[in-house]
Order: structure tokens, then C-alpha cells, then sequence
């Protein structure tokens, strides 16, 4: 099973900077089986960013991935209110898929 | 729209079943493989199950391997999880997704319900 280990576990910033989330996987990983999603509290996650770097349809380009092999980043250049919540990133190179733990990103 | 809603959840005791329900609407749902993905109040995700469009193939996680089927009713745009043998540890919202590929091996959730809870109490 590959694990993925996601850092900072929250992130306290204020609207305006810039957020930087990581996924580290426990063995190599594609690029292309790597998802970052989005959840705010009460709602269903939302696909943010598939093949570690492609903007799902309707997400802003404040938000971008990056990365390979072991590890990921997902960045939010220059955070808005509506941006915190907390974000998972996910694999699907091999059985079974797994998700990382989350990193909250809370207002400062 | 595109749409998933879930039902079926509610309260069960130990080593009880349940059948979850997944119903699609918006999309042709024969196209797209699907999943169930569960999450404990105040925890992280966990993927469950995925299912092929036809229903061929089916995967799942180990913890509910052998107690948890997937299934689908591509005539009725639905996805079904029927639960059994149900312990604590799989009490959860549950949550059906649709997966799209948008490229060569390339996946995503991109479609999610509002979920379901399932309680697994005496």
C-alpha cells in the first residue's frame, strides 16, 4: 500500500499569502495518478488539480501542483476567504487508492 | 445539472447489513467507472470500492473486502454498496464519485453526492 504523508498538518495564514501543501508518497508515484481535492466543512470534496498538475474545469489558477516521484506540492498563490478548508491529496498508481491525511489551512 | 445523491444510510447494530443507493442524473452514467469513498466524522478520506462502466470489474479495500459488494444498474443510473457484517470501524459518511479520465491513465473524482452516514452501533 503506498502512503502518503501530507505536511504541514495546518497551515495558519492570512488571505493574500501563500500557501504551500505537500504529499510526500511512501514509493514512487506516476505524476499522472496524483489528485489533490478540496473539503470545506458540511461539503463533499471537490477535485481540485488530476495528473499532479492539471487544474480541474472551474478551479482558479491561484491554485497550482507540482512535483514527481515521491514528492508533491500544491500551491495557492495568493489565498481568498473562500480557500480555507482542508486539502487531500490522493493516488491511484496502484491497489488501493489512498488518500493522505489532510492539511487544514486555517485563517491567521 | 450533474448529480449524485446517496441514501440509505441510518443507525445498525453490529453484524448488521445495509445497502446504500447512489442515484446519477445529469451525465451518462453507463460511461464512467464509479467509486465509493467513506470518511469518519472529523477524519480523513478512505476509498472503498470502484466499479467498472459494465460492472465487470471491481475493487476494493482490504477492511471491507469480502463484506462490502459493489454494484450498478446502468438502466436505472444507480450505484449500490451493499454492506454486511457491518462493524464500528465502518461507521462513516459515505460518499459515490463519478471517476473521470481525462487522459491516458489519467483520473480524477470529479463528480461527488452529498453522502450518506452509516452508524454501526449496539
Amino acid at each position: 500500500e503506498i502512503v502518503l504523508t501530507q505536511s504541514p498538518g495546518t497551515l495558519s495564514l492570512s488571505p493574500g499569502e501563500r500557501a504551500t501543501l505537500s504529499c510526500r508518497a511512501s514509493q514512487s508515484v506516476s505524476s499522472t495518478f496524483l489528485a489533490w481535492y478540496q473539503q470545506k466543512p458540511g461539503q463533499a470534496p471537490r477535485l481540485l488539480i488530476y495528473g499532479a498538475s492539471s487544474r480541474a474545469t472551474g478551479i482558479p489558477d491561484r491554485f497550482s501542483g507540482s512535483g514527481s516521484g515521491t514528492d508533491f506540492t500544491l500551491t495557492i498563490s495568493r489565498l481568498e476567504p473562500e480557500d480555507f478548508a482542508v486539502y487531500y491529496c490522493q493516488q491511484y498508481s496502484g491497489s488501493p487508492w489512498t488518500f493522505g491525511q489532510g492539511t487544514k489551512v486555517e485563517i491567521k | 445539472e450533474v448529480q449524485l445523491v446517496e441514501s440509505g444510510g441510518g443507525l445498525v447494530q453490529p453484524g448488521g447489513s445495509l445497502r446504500l443507493s447512489c442515484a446519477a442524473s445529469g451525465f451518462t452514467f453507463s460511461n464512467y467507472w464509479m467509486s465509493w469513498v467513506r470518511q469518519v466524522p472529523g477524519k480523513g478520506l478512505e476509498w472503498v470500492a470502484n466499479i467498472k462502466q459494465d460492472g465487470s470489474e471491481k475493487y476494493y479495500v482490504d477492511s471491507v473486502k469480502g463484506r462490502f459488494t459493489i454494484s450498478r444498474d446502468n438502466a436505472k443510473n444507480s450505484l449500490f454498496l451493499q454492506m454486511n457484517s457491518l462493524r464500528a470501524e465502518d461507521t462513516a459518511m459515505y460518499y459515490c464519485a463519478r471517476i473521470s479520465m481525462f487522459g491516458v491513465g489519467v483520473y480524477g473524482m470529479d463528480v461527488w453526492g452529498q453522502g450518506t452516514t452509516a452508524t454501526v452501533s449496539s
